[in-house]
């Protein structure tokens, strides 16, 4: 069975606080993803790896960054967490198949209170 | 840039009633669209997809056809049950090659009474 495991399914962290955020996914796909999830927002894109140490930035980066040193696994960092961080963070994997399937494979969320 | 609208929520049904929900998209080309599912404490999974015009997805019941002359690709099923209580995002591809990043819609959660 695919499985996308995220460390955390719950955190609670004070503001100025490093948090990480790790996922993990047994099934060898190159795609990683993390993305926050806000009631009547949707799911907002943060960052984007296609390749290990690979990186791009998604639709709202700002206050994140993200490591990629192995296939397998993504981590999202928040260097000095705030209360607008306060979120649910999804992560999701796809295999860079050519032929934009668009089938993602998601993590069950980390739920992220910041005080 | 490429966006999806989907219905706003919440949406209560009885047991055996039809459901729609409605999505709409933005898109320069041809991107491919999805359904997505999230059961209460899972994770979000695909339900159907098309990846072009007048394609049908279908999965579990539900139906959506991907409509270019009115920019929709609306959820449909015939007789809802409990289980299928779940929040639904719709989501389209964007349309750069190589670019496998997904836009969602806001989401639209659905309560199934028996």
């Amino acid at each position: 069975d695919v499985k996308v495991t995220q460390s955390s399914r719950y955190l609670v962290k004070r503001t100025g606080e490093k948090v990480f955020l790790e996922c993990v996914q047994d099934m060898d796909h190159e795609n990683m993803f993390w993305y926050r999830q806000d009631p009547g927002l949707g799911l907002r894109l943060i960052y984007f790896s296609y390749d290990v140490k690979m990186k791009e930035k998604g639709d709202i980066p700002e206050g994140y960054s993200v490591s990629r040193e192995k296939k397998e696994r993504f981590s999202l960092i928040l260097e000095s967490a705030s209360t607008n961080q306060t979120s649910m963070y999804l992560c999701a994997s796809s295999f860079l198949d050519g032929t934009n399937t668009g089938e993602l494979f998601f993590g069950e969320g980390s739920r992220l209170t910041v005080l | 840039g490429n966006s999806v609208t989907q219905m706003e929520g919440p949406v209560t049904l009885s047991e055996e009633a039809f459901l729609t929900i409605n999505c709409t998209y933005t898109a320069t080309g041809y991107p491919s669209l999805f359904w997505y599912v999230q059961y209460p404490g899972e994770g979000l999974q695909l339900l159907l997809k098309a990846t072009k015009a007048d394609d049908k997805g279908s999965n579990k019941g539900f139906e959506a056809t991907y409509r270019k002359e009115t920019t929709s690709f609306h959820l449909e099923k015939g007789s809802v049950q409990v289980s299928d209580s779940a929040v639904y995002f719709c989501a389209l591809s964007r349309t750069i090659t190589g670019d496998y990043k997904l836009s969602f819609g806001a989401g639209t959660t659905v309560t199934v009474r028996a």
